[in-house]
């Protein structure tokens, strides 16, 4: 089974500041999809960037980039230049490409970002 | 383009009542997902569909919980009877679901307490 680990609980960053909230994942599998999802106190889930695991090449959404690093099996997200809509929950979380598994995502428990003015 | 409807927003049950939840996912969207949410944790995968077949459901616990996808477009999920434990949001989403990197969308969900 595959599992991912978000061990910061609580992250604080200043307005304008840059943050790294981590994620480590267990696979057996060599390709797969990461992704970074945020979630305001709306509970609206949204999707913030993802990865497939053989494209080196980290991916980039305007603030918001990861570093992948496969070996490692951790995939973080850095957000420049924080604004105070950043503040969530942010999961990070897992698919495998197996169309039997459906897609279905697994998820961490997530990381509360809070931004300070 | 609408997003996943989800309804109720909040509801507040005792235990051992019944409790059943609707999500409308968006049009198109083949695949749908029933999340639960405990607090304090990531969302779990209860149950999917792929139009109005069931593709997963190993982690939904079949003598209280049950769901089912209408013509392959709306979606109940029922609880009967409710424990403490099933207190959370459960989160319905969709997507086109042809390949692994079709983004999901989700639904504001429904918090539901149990007392």
């Amino acid at each position: 089974a595959q599992t991912v680990t978000q061990s910061q609980p609580e992250m604080s960053v200043q307005e304008a500041e840059t943050v790294t909230l981590s994620c480590t994942y267990d696979t057996s599998e060599s390709d797969y999809y990461l992704f970074w999802y945020k979630q305001p106190p709306s509970r609206q889930m949204i999707l913030v960037i993802r990865q497939e695991a053989y494209k080196q090449q980290n991916a980039t959404e305007n603030r918001f980039s990861v570093n992948f690093q496969k070996a490692a099996k951790s995939f973080s997200l850095k957000i420049s230049d924080s604004q105070l809509g950043d503040a969530a929950m942010y999961f990070c979380a897992y698919t495998p490409p197996l169309a039997n598994s459906g897609y279905a995502l697994n998820f961490g428990k997530g990381t509360s970002l809070l931004v300070t003015p | 383009e609408a997003g996943v409807a989800q309804s109720p927003r909040y509801k507040i049950i005792e235990k051992r009542q019944s409790v059943a939840f609707w999500c409308n996912p968006i049009s198109g969207h083949a695949t749908l997902y029933w999340y639960q949410q405990i607090l304090g944790q990531g969302p779990k995968l209860l149950i999917q569909f792929q139009n109005n077949g069931v593709v997963d459901d190993s982690q939904l616990p079949k003598d209280r919980f049950s769901a089912e996808r209408l013509k392959g477009v709306d979606s109940t999920l029922k609880i009967q009877p409710a424990k403490l434990e099933d207190s959370a949001v459960y989160l319905c989403a969709s997507s086109l679901g042809r390949i692994f990197t079709d983004t999901q969308y989700f639904g504001p969900g429904t918090r539901l307490t149990v007392l």
